[in-house]
């Protein structure tokens, strides 16, 4: 079982609609969240980034974590065809330095105009 | 403010060469990360820099090396190398050494392995 799963998809919604991501984890010593957008050919992009449980807003995304089902979710409204990317989830134990990030496989997500 | 840059961007070896890739985070970070991107994968994490020292390492070959600069620039080595190599080489940098907080990521280093 890997540290991170991530469903691959392609996961492919009409323009406007509310995106679901979500990635489940194993490592339970797990503190710091982050979602990664990914273009075709590019590096990742930090979109939200969060410490321990709860939720945290910037615009159109929200980001939730569940430590207790070790679970976390990226939402996106108001969905654009700009937002069609690879969104990767990420996680450390202590903030992506010396332990570094794990990654899940990323979910190639497709707006539809 | 410029990002993360990482040169060269695409380059074609063969079994057995080296190769240098080269990173130049941005301006005031001081930590350095590189990361293996293989297609379809996530990054995997190679290593990690801060203040010219090894902080972290992940579980990569002796094959795979690097080095940061005083100037918090950074070189990632690979030595012997195989088909399985193959990758988009991404580096990322942020402000503070363990608790980093934020990583940036350059748009990293594409290696093709023949």
């Amino acid at each position: 079982q890997k540290e991170v799963e991530q469903d691959p998809g392609p996961l492919s919604v009409p323009e406007g609609a509310i995106v679901s991501l979500n990635c489940t984890y194993s490592n339970s010593a797990f503190q710091y969240f982050m979602w990664y957008r990914q273009y075709s050919r590019k590096g990742p992009e930090l979109l939200m980034y969060t410490y321990s449980s709860g939720n945290k807003e910037d615009g159109r995304f929200t980001a939730q974590v569940d430590k207790s089902s070790k679970y976390i979710s990226l939402f996106i409204r108001d969905s654009q065809p700009s937002d069609s990317a690879t969104y990767l989830c990420a996680m450390s134990e202590s903030g992506g330095g010396a332990d570094g990030l794990t990654f899940g496989k990323g979910t190639h997500l497709i707006i539809q105009p | 403010d410029a990002g993360v840059t990482q040169s060269p961007t695409h380059l074609i070896k063969t079994r057995g060469q080296h190769v240098t890739l080269r990173c130049s985070p941005i301006s005031g970070h001081k930590s350095v990360s590189w990361y293996q991107q293989v297609l379809g994968q996530g990054p995997q994490f190679i290593f990690q820099y801060y203040e010219k020292e090894e902080r972290g390492r992940g579980n990569f070959p002796d094959r795979f090396s690097a080095r940061q600069f005083p100037n918090y620039s950074s070189e990632l080595n690979v030595n012997a190398l195989l088909l399985g190599d193959s990758a988009l080489y991404l580096c990322a940098s942020s402000r503070q050494g363990s608790n980093t907080g934020e990583l940036f990521f350059g748009e990293g280093s594409r290696l093709t392995v023949l």
